[in-house]
């Protein structure tokens, strides 16, 4: 089974902190997303990668950087926290090529801006 | 502009049959996919479908009309266990996933 993993199932920062969420996945897949879920939205994709070392921006990037050095790892940083940030993460991973396909999700990460 | 509905929340009776409705509008159209998401958990795969008609998995169907704009996800012989948020999403002309904002499914006895 493809298992996707997130460091930290819950976390509490203060605005201005520096946040790094961490996803690691085990079958090899080519693709891997980071959404943020909030109550009454639809998952919003805040960057993906297609590849070791390339990112792309999705929907809403702004306050969000990543980084993608190893093909099993995707890292998601909050340069500077802010209470707008307070949200569940979700990391996923899905085989490759241009059709994300079936997504596999990691999950969650519960991050607490106070 | 890109748009998925589906209702916030419904209730059915354990044994009994529910379809969760979908409609969307989106800049091009590479299938429908359904997740279920229990609380507090990872979502998992449930149905694909890219070509019309019912798509049949165990007690779980999925149907898609791409001229309507509509898919629903029918779940036959509820039980307790499948309690859950059901996520509909589409694939754009980018390969781009435009998720709804999900269906909580309340099971009761």
């Amino acid at each position: 089974d493809v298992k996707v993993t997130q460091s930290s199932r819950y976390l509490v920062k203060r605005t201005g902190e520096k946040v790094f969420l961490e996803c690691v996945q085990d079958m090899d897949h080519e693709n891997m997303f980071w959404y943020r879920q909030d109550p009454g939205l639809g998952l919003r994709l805040i960057y993906f990668s297609y590849d070791v070392k390339m990112k792309e921006k999705g929907d809403i990037p702004e306050g969000y950087s990543v980084s993608r050095e190893k093909k099993e790892r995707f890292s998601l940083i909050l340069e500077s926290a802010s209470t707008n940030q307070t949200s569940m993460y979700l990391c996923a991973s899905s085989l490759g090529g241009q059709d994300t396909g079936e997504l596999f999700f990691g999950e969650g990460s519960r991050l607490t801006v106070l | 502009g890109q748009n998925i509905d589906q209702p916030t929340e419904m209730t059915a009776t354990e044994g009994a049959i529910v379809q969760i409705n979908c409609t969307y509008q989106t800049s091009g159209f590479n299938g429908l996919f359904w997740y279920q998401q229990h609380a507090g958990e990872a979502p998992t795969f449930l149905s694909y479908n890219v070509l019309d008609g019912l798509e049949e998995k165990g007690r779980f169907s999925s149907f898609l009309s791409r001229s309507k704009g509509y898919s629903y996800l029918l779940l036959k012989e509820l039980q307790m266990k499948d309690s859950a948020s059901y996520l509909c999403a589409t694939m754009d002309s980018n390969y781009q996933l435009i998720w709804g904002a999900g269906t909580k499914l309340i099971i009761k006895p």
